[in-house]
């Protein structure tokens, strides 16, 4: 079964608005990931976060996670043409080190 | 720059034939999996390795096997092809830390099976 789920599935933004994907998983993990995937091309890891952090920053990027809600966001600031692409979250389940779960992802079309 | 590959972008074989999908990274990562990817259902893993010669089921081995020679090479074996088999094929591979475990992947291999 799916760990992650993604909300929304599709999100539709102008250029230059902030984009924001939730992604909720059912048990305890170890960290989570996040990855783009530009229309059918391989996936490419964005963003780690571990289970003992609340939020982290890279470049236009913040992630956060509340363990208690077992839920995490990924906003894209300030957001460019380029940003559109389906995103999804992975889950790395405690004591799984290596073996990831990935959610259904978000579709994300910005308009130039 | 760190890699991995895939034999195809594409591949049409018609039912029942027996179809190898080859992944090859260059980054001496320990582990390497094998997902399918179909619309409105994610990615889903079939199969993954530790180690050479070691594999483990995934979530949907059913239809699959696999074969890890070489720690660079990860095969994907489909030993009689169906049309539910259709479907983007990404590989992927990481290294061994106890907390960092970003995944690289492949460019996919779309097959059609006819």
């Amino acid at each position: 079964s799916q760990q992650g789920e993604e909300d929304p599935q599709a999100l539709s933004i102008q250029e230059g608005e902030n984009a924001t994907m939730n992604c909720s998983y059912k048990t305890s993990i170890n960290n989570l990931q996040w990855y783009r995937q530009n229309s059918g091309r391989g996936l490419v890891h964005l963003i780690l976060i571990r289970s003992n952090e609340r939020e982290k920053h890279s470049g236009r990027l913040r992630v956060t996670l509340d363990t208690s809600k077992k839920s995490s966001s990924l906003l894209i600031t300030a957001s460019r043409a380029a940003d559109t692409a389906s995103y999804f979250c992975a889950t790395s389940a405690s004591g799984g080190y290596q073996k990831v779960t990935f959610g259904t992802g978000t579709k994300l079309q910005v308009i130039p | 720059d760190v890699k991995v590959t895939q034999s195809s972008r594409y591949l049409v074989k018609r039912t029942g034939e027996k179809v190898f999908l080859e992944c090859v990274q260059d980054m001496d990562h320990e582990n390497m999996f094998w997902y399918r990817q179909d619309p409105g259902l994610g990615l889903r893993l079939i199969y993954f390795s530790y180690d050479v010669k070691m594999k483990e089921k995934g979530d949907i081995p059913e239809g699959y096997s696999v074969s890890r020679e070489k720690k660079e090479r990860f095969s994907l074996i489909l030993e009689s092809a169906s049309t539910n088999q259709t479907s983007m094929y990404l590989c992927a591979s990481s290294g061994w830390a106890r907390t960092d475990n970003e995944q690289f992947f492949g460019p996919g291999t779309r097959l059609t099976v006819l």
